[in-house]
């Protein structure tokens, strides 16, 4: 079992829905846990961080962390074609992070 | 504001040959990472630095090797390439700690 699992893609949502992102890791001691997103051939770019149980909101995106569950989730409103990318869920378990394959997430217009 | 630098973006090997990737880190931060990215799969963890010093080993093969120097840059080293070792590698900084890592913008390295 890899220790961060998402949920497979690719996801298709028309613009204006909402993309739900979900993750799961296996080391309970992790603490933080990364939201990224990632365009064809280009690096990760870190969008959303949460360490606390519960709800947090930046912009249209609303990362949800539910640590008896070994849960975290990533909500995009109101979703653009811009979002059309690889969305990496990452875990830090220890001194170095630990990536989830990712969620191809496509935008229709 | 500055970001990580790593050089050279392109780099095209033959089998065999040594490789030597470079990354320079966001100012006062105290941590890199290495990571490689094949065609499709999501990064794996290499081998990270903490103060110029080893802290954490991942999944690096023994043909390569890796330093920080006393300037907080970091040295990749690979060698025997072989045509498997074709992937991005990213490099990451941060502040040690829970808080993200600003990654480079990568080297794309080919092994023909």
């Amino acid at each position: 079992q890899k220790e961060v699992e998402q949920n497979s893609g690719p996801l298709s949502v028309p613009e204006g829905a909402i993309a739900s992102l979900n993750c799961t890791y296996s080391d309970r001691v992790s603490q933080s846990f990364f939201w990224y997103r990632q365009y064809s051939g280009k690096s990760p770019e870190l969008i959303m961080s949460i360490y606390s149980n519960g709800d947090k909101e930046d912009g249209r995106f609303t990362a949800q962390l539910n640590k008896a569950s070994q849960y975290v989730s990533l909500l995009i409103r109101d979703s653009q074609p811009s979002d059309s990318a690889t969305y990496l869920c990452a875990v830090h378990p220890s001194n170095d992070m630990r990536f989830g394959a990712g969620t191809r997430l496509t935008v229709k217009p | 504001a500055a970001g990580v630098i790593q050089s050279p973006r392109h780099l095209i090997k033959e089998k065999r040959e040594t490789a030597t990737l470079k990354c320079y880190p966001i100012p006062r931060h105290d941590t890199v990472y290495w990571y490689q990215q094949g065609p499709g799969q999501d990064p794996q963890f290499l081998i990270s630095f903490y103060e110029k010093m080893q802290s954490d080993k991942g999944s690096i093969p023994d043909r390569f090797s890796a330093q920080q120097f006393s300037d907080y840059h970091s040295e990749l080293n690979m060698s025997s390439l072989e045509l498997g070792d074709s992937a991005l590698y990213f490099c990451a900084s941060s502040n040690r700690g829970n808080y993200g890592y600003t990654f480079g913008s990568g080297t794309r390295l080919t092994v023909v």
